[in-house]
């Protein structure tokens, strides 16, 4: 079964500090890998789209990397910002993407 | 500024009572889709279009019903059959190339449906 899992579930950081997020996906074939920002009550936005030659991808803070072979990926967001609380989503496809659940993040000043 | 613009934000409907759903956009997207989302599940895939007066169920069509009769608008349906309609509807379009693409979607706002 195709299935997209975000961990950890919900997580909490102090303003300045780094912090990452997994994403792990049995989707297969491959056909990108993409990370999405979702503030609450709001639409997602769109932060990368990773396609398999791509290891590394970056938005200003925000830096995505992929692993092909493990089917892992990672959203590593640098030096936290109050306005970095918000619901990170995954999602992975190949005719239908499938979203993960989401992962929770919240930036403490 | 280009984007797209889901209304109503909140929308309420009584047992066995149709209601739509409208999404605009200006983005001159090919592509649209209508998603649900529910506390603690991944947005599912209701229904898309890639192209005018052309559209597949994606799925969880059951319920519901769209139409594409023009490129900017992509209205969704819940009918009186989807027996479990309280959720937060978004609507999203994306360049040609539709779900295959390496193209971003867009995605509006969304509509938080309830029953009363």
């Amino acid at each position: 079964k195709n299935q997209v899992e975000q961990s950890p579930q919900s997580l909490i950081i102090l303003e300045g500090k780094n912090c990452t997020l997994q994403c792990n996906y049995t989707v297969s074939p491959f056909s990108n890998l993409r990370w999405y920002k979702q503030d609450t009550g709001r639409g997602p936005v769109s932060l990368t789209i990773m396609t398999f030659s791509e290891n590394t991808k970056s938005n200003g803070r925000y830096t995505a990397t992929l692993d092909a072979d493990t089917k892992q990926s990672s959203l590593h967001i640098t030096a936290s910002q109050l306005s970095d609380s918000a619901s990170y989503i995954c999602a992975e496809g190949t005719y239908k993407y499938i979203f993960g659940t989401g992962t929770r993040l919240k930036v403490l000043a | 500024d280009g984007g797209i613009t889901q209304s109503p934000k909140y929308l309420f409907r009584k047992e066995g009572q149709n209601v739509t759903l409208s999404c605009e956009q200006n983005l001159n997207h090919d592509a649209m889709y209508w998603y649900r989302q529910d506390p603690g599940q991944g947005l599912r895939l209701i229904y898309y279009s890639q192209i005018v007066n052309d559209f597949q169920k994606g799925d969880i069509a059951e319920g519901y019903s769209v139409s594409r009769e023009k490129k900017e608008s992509f209205p969704l349906t819940v009918t009186s059959a989807q027996k479990n309609p309280t959720a937060f509807y978004l609507c999203a379009s994306s360049m040609a190339g539709g779900i295959r693409s390496n193209q971003p979607q867009h995605f509006g706002d969304g509509t938080r449906l309830s029953i009363l």
